[in-house]
């Protein structure tokens, strides 16, 4: 199947610094990527719409200043974490579409992003 | 507004059969997913319904009635390694995922 890579895995940062996260599909083309945050014992919680060549639609209540996405090519968005804070620990996953099954059928996650503040 | 239900919780015996129920309400419908999240790791997909009836994938299957709005995931001699929790999710008419917030399926010797 479909392989959405993502990095890296687990960073931890000072309070203050800013950190970027990878999301690449690597065998098929993804127009859309979308970027969740999963608290513990909580379901996903879809943070943004990533849409390459153009502005990430963001979910109500999602800061886009803090959390600045960009998605330059049809395999690559990155979702930086700006000015990060303790409460901004938690479980970062990217998810892409695979277009070229009509979009539609599945969405292929990356390996998730385990950031933690300090 | 859109609604995603399943279960928080249940416990199954190793080798024995566990069906986890999700009902849902939602602006449109492209879709069903079910994914299986061990703890500290992203979701992994285990199957995708958009007609109703039965898929079967070996020792799991998924079942949609969307008349009903619901849909089960039944899995089938249990494994100590199933211990995890399972997602529910709906594609809405936007193509967006919309999450049930997981059972967390615990498996006894």
């Amino acid at each position: 199947g479909a392989v959405v890579s993502q990095h890296p895995s687990r960073v931890i940062c000072k309070s203050g610094t800013s950190v970027k996260i990878e999301c690449r599909s690597l065998d098929f083309q993804a127009t859309t990527m979308f970027w969740y945050r999963q608290f513990p014992k909580q379901s996903l919680m879809l943070m943004a719409t990533s849409n390459e060549g153009s502005k990430a639609t963001y979910e109500q209540g999602v800061e886009k200043d803090k959390f600045l996405i960009n998605h330059a090519s049809l395999t690559l968005s990155t979702l930086t974490v700006t000015s990060a804070h303790p409460e901004d620990s938690s479980f970062y996953i990217c998810s892409a579409k695979d277009e070229k099954q009509g979009g539609d059928t599945e969405a292929f996650f990356g390996q998730g992003t385990r950031l933690t503040v300090v | 507004g859109q609604n995603i239900d399943q279960p928080t919780e249940m416990t199954a015996t190793e080798g024995a059969i566990v069906q986890i129920n999700c009902t849902y309400q939602t602006s449109g419908f492209n879709g069903l997913f079910w994914y299986q999240q061990h703890a500290g790791e992203a979701p992994t997909f285990l199957s995708y319904n958009v007609l109703d009836g039965l898929e079967e994938k070996g020792r799991f299957s998924s079942f949609l009635s969307r008349s009903k709005g619901y849909s089960y995931l039944l899995l089938k001699e249990l494994q100590m390694k199933d211990s995890a929790s399972y997602l529910c999710a709906v594609m809405d008419s936007n193509y967006q995922l919309i999450w049930g917030a997981g059972t967390k399926l615990i498996i006894k010797p």
